[in-house]
This record gives C-alpha cells, structure tokens and sequence, in this order.
C-alpha cells in the first residue's frame, strides 16, 4: 500500500542551527501538506504546496520556514535558524486532489531544538 | 477563525460497548469532515471522511454529520482494547489543509 514517508524520523539539533526535514509523497497525489505537533498539543497546519509553488501558509509559517520540491519525489521543509520552541513533531501529508480528499500522513520527525 | 473542538477526555468504555466521540465546528462553509486516529508518538491515521449530512458506515465505524448543528460524531461498534488511542476531528482540506481538534482520548477497558 502506498505510503508518505518521512527522513529522518528523529532529528536533534542546536539552537540556531538549520534543518531540513525530508518527505517522499505519496506518488501520484498532487498535494502536499507539513503540519506541527507540539508535545500535548494539537496538529496544526503550516503550508500547502501546489503545482511546485505555496498555495497557503497559516501564521505559524514565518520567514524562518521554506517548502521546497527538488525534484519529482521530495518534499522538504527548511527551518533556518531553529529555536527551541520549534521542537514539535512534524508531520508531512498528501493528497490527491485537494479540497473534498482525505489525506494520509507520514509517520512524522520529532525535532528536538536544545 | 476556524475551529474544531473536541472533549479531550478520557472517555472510558468497557469492551464490547459503542464509543461515541462528538466533534463541533466554527466554520459553516466547511465541506469535508474527517476522523483520526493516532496513538501515542505516532501520526495521525485515517478512519473516516464524511461529506454529507446524515450516517456513513464503515465497518465498526459510523460517522455523523449535522450541518445546521455543526456537528460531526463517530460511533465505535464492538469496542476493542486496540481501539484505545485518541482520535481527532479535522475539518476542511485542499489547499487551507485540515483544521484540527484537540482529540479526544479513548480508554477501552478489559
């Protein structure tokens, strides 16, 4: 069964260092989604991506953030600058048509900022 | 500003018994309504969409939905130990991606 798959699944890294975490879509869905848990908390939606460009980003999705599609599988998120509030678990999805469609989720990275 | 929300719980029910887990929404334009459910350190996994008003059934599993009420609810049938997790309301998709609730955490008790 096909599935989204996410890299690395655990990431650590130092305040104020950048990351980028990895996702691999589900390969014939042409939305893609990054969403942020926060230990406790609820999913939350960061950005949708479209036809290779942004489609929306909530408020959470700053500067410090960027979505990119190197290539025809891949689908990152960069968080530049990490502060330990960024530590969450994040979350890739995808789906096929957008509006009306479920999506499936990755298993996750947890990012740990210290 | 949309919202979904959900009683965090914990709901207790003995195996065997129906679960039911209630869900509202702020948004009267939302169109797609979707339950999940993730256990503890892992992502969140598809049960159910429902688009419509009235019951959808799958299984075990019966989602409801009741737009002039803003209102979305799924029923679990024969409930297992295994179903214990806590199980989250979305609603919207496309390019606004979900909207979530808080989850509402189910005990299944031997």
């Amino acid at each position: 069964e096909p599935e989204v798959t996410q890299t690395p699944s655990h990431q650590v890294t130092q305040m104020g260092q950048e990351v980028i975490l990895r996702c691999v879509p589900i390969s014939n869905h042409l939305y893609f989604y990054w969403y942020r848990q926060i230990l406790g908390q609820k999913v939350e939606f960061l950005v949708s991506f479209y036809n290779n460009e942004i489609s929306e980003k909530s408020e959470i999705f700053d500067d410090q953030f960027s979505v990119e599609r190197p290539d025809g599988s891949n689908f990152t998120l960069k968080i530049r600058s990490t502060k330990l509030e960024d530590s969450a678990m994040y979350f890739c999805a995808s789906n096929y048509r957008g509006r009306g469609t479920e999506a499936f989720f990755g298993q996750g990275t947890r990012l740990t900022v210290v | 500003q949309k919202e979904v929300e959900q009683n965090s719980g914990p709901l207790s029910v003995p195996e065997g018994a129906i679960a039911s887990l209630n869900c509202t929404y702020s948004d009267r334009g939302s169109q797609s309504f979707f339950w999940y459910r993730q256990y503890s350190g892992k992502s969140p996994e598809l049960i159910m969409f429902i688009y419509s008003n009235g019951d959808k059934e799958d299984g075990r599993f019966t989602a409801q939905l009741n737009k002039a009420s803003q209102y979305v609810s799924l029923l679990i049938r024969d409930s297992q130990p295994s179903d214990s997790a806590t199980y989250l309301c979305a609603s919207g998709g496309g390019a606004d991606g979900l909207t979530f609730g808080k989850g509402t955490h189910l005990i299944i008790q031997p």
